[in-house]
């Protein structure tokens, strides 16, 4: 069984540029899930999606942060714009269903200069 | 908010020691998991303790739940540069979702 995708791997650009990333779950995994780690310390929600609906995006800095999952299958993540404290690896787990077992991608390290 | 505090940050020990980690709380939790994250790659569930005073074991790992629902631990036998990763303890939030430790990063040495 194919796990969660993510790309790119790495990117690296300056601040004030917007960034992209994209994350593909386990097939048939409704439920979504962005972390964001930085450097030393555990992941942190940013937002989780259920389907194709939000469930909590509480701690999303919504000026500069967006997401979506329109068809509730894939699901991309956006800075814009970045800023240097934005320097960190961008997980994303998808699950069955609300509490079951989460499966992370490899991440997105992000490193803004 | 409901802290998990993980000691010791870093542990740097030869192939072959034994090792434990911990994981503290105030507050009392339904249950707790244990993950391990390697450089590069996103965490991988390792264990879910949900009753007080249960003891799991994987292999060279065992893993205890506190009596009191509060902490728990992870001890290492006789550990191999494979074991080598972040170690991070996470509990459930109230929408599913992983609420997590900072973690221990273990560095075994050959």
């Amino acid at each position: 069984e194919a796990g969660v995708a993510q790309s790119p791997r790495y990117k690296i650009i300056e601040k004030r540029q917007s960034v992209a990333f994209w994350c593909n779950p386990i097939s048939g995994h409704a439920t979504l899930y962005w972390y964001q780690q930085i450097l030393g310390q555990g992941p942190k929600l940013l937002i989780q999606f259920q389907n194709n609906g939000v469930v909590d995006d509480s701690q999303l800095p919504k000026d500069r942060f967006s997401a979506e999952r329109l068809k509730g299958v894939d699901s991309t993540l956006k800075i814009q714009p970045a800023k240097l404290e934005d320097s960190a690896v961008y997980l994303c787990a998808s699950s069955f269903g609300m509490n079951t077992e989460a499966f992370f991608g490899q991440g997105t390290r992000l490193t803004v200069v | 908010t409901q802290l998990l505090e993980q000691s010791p940050q870093f542990l740097s020990i030869q192939e072959g020691e034994n090792l434990t980690v911990y994981c503290n709380s105030s507050s009392v939790f339904s249950s707790l998991q244990w993950y391990r994250q390697e450089p590069g790659e996103g965490p991988v569930l390792l264990v879910t303790v949900v009753t007080g005073g249960e003891v799991k074991k994987l292999k060279r790992l065992t893993f205890q739940f506190g009596d009191a629902r509060k902490d728990s631990s992870l001890h290492i036998t006789a550990a191999q540069p494979g074991d080598t990763g972040l170690y991070l303890c996470a509990r459930g939030g109230s929408q599913g979702n992983l609420i997590f430790g900072k973690g221990t990063k273990l560095s075994v040495k050959p």
